[in-house]
């Protein structure tokens, strides 16, 4: 148990909806880091934030915002669905002072999109 | 363009022999690299890492290997353990920060018995 929780498990919904995914990080943890990864894909790094203050931003589409809240959990807004968002969405959160890169990871929320 | 590359999808190995992992890069300002374990239905697990001014890394059964000049890096694993049996993957950052790990898309290692 990584101790970063992620929610819902699993979601399947229409293309055109919007969904929320959930992340509580680590105790103490005040990053989040959002990856998304579909099929034979490795992680893709969305978007970083570090005590409710947007760091970093990767591959992530307009149609997807974040944010992280002053309790630090973290929600992952995907909107206007298609197809090929269907993927496994990961959240991670580190610990300060602890080697760069060195991420724990939830369980991941797979989203199926029909 | 994919800067980060694991060319084996899988790799078999016989339990109690060396598993080695290869990983390739193309981006030269990655200074900070890493190795994931994943298990089915988890979350990937932090396994090792290495900073670019180092060529070896070394955590028990686990070691990696950097080569700066040809842009490659390894994991090597002795002896190997069913336990071992996940996929790894490898990944890479610029600035030695968090922001934005780079991964490749994973090696499936099968421990034989």
């Amino acid at each position: 148990d990584s101790g970063v929780t992620q929610t819902p498990k699993h979601l399947i919904t229409a293309t055109g909806q919007r969904v929320t995914l959930r992340c509580s990080p680590r105790s103490g943890d005040l990053s989040v880091y959002w990856y998304q990864q579909s099929l034979d894909q490795g992680l893709q790094f969305l978007i970083h934030y570090y005590n409710g203050e947007e760091r970093a931003k990767g591959n992530i589409l307009e149609r997807f915002s974040a944010q992280q809240f002053p309790d630090l959990h973290s929600e992952l807004n995907l909107s206007s669905l298609e197809l090929g968002d269907s993927a496994l969405y990961f959240c991670a959160s580190s610990a300060p002072g602890r080697g760069a890169g060195e991420l724990f990871f939830g369980e991941g929320s797979r989203l199926t999109v029909l | 363009d994919q800067q980060v590359k694991q060319n084996s999808p899988s790799l078999s190995v016989q339990e109690g022999r060396i598993s080695i992992l290869n990983c390739d890069y193309t981006n030269s300002m990655f200074d900070y690299f890493l190795w994931y374990k994943k298990y089915p239905a988890e979350g990937p697990t932090f396994l090792i890492s290495i900073s670019s001014i180092k060529d070896k890394n070394e955590d028990g059964r686990f070691t990696v290997f950097l080569n700066k000049s040809a842009k490659h890096l390894s994991l090597h694993i002795v002896p190997s353990q069913p336990g071992d049996s996940a996929v790894y993957f490898c990944a890479a950052s610029e600035r030695g920060g968090a922001d934005g790990l780079t991964f490749g898309k994973g090696t499936h290692l099968i421990i034989q018995p």
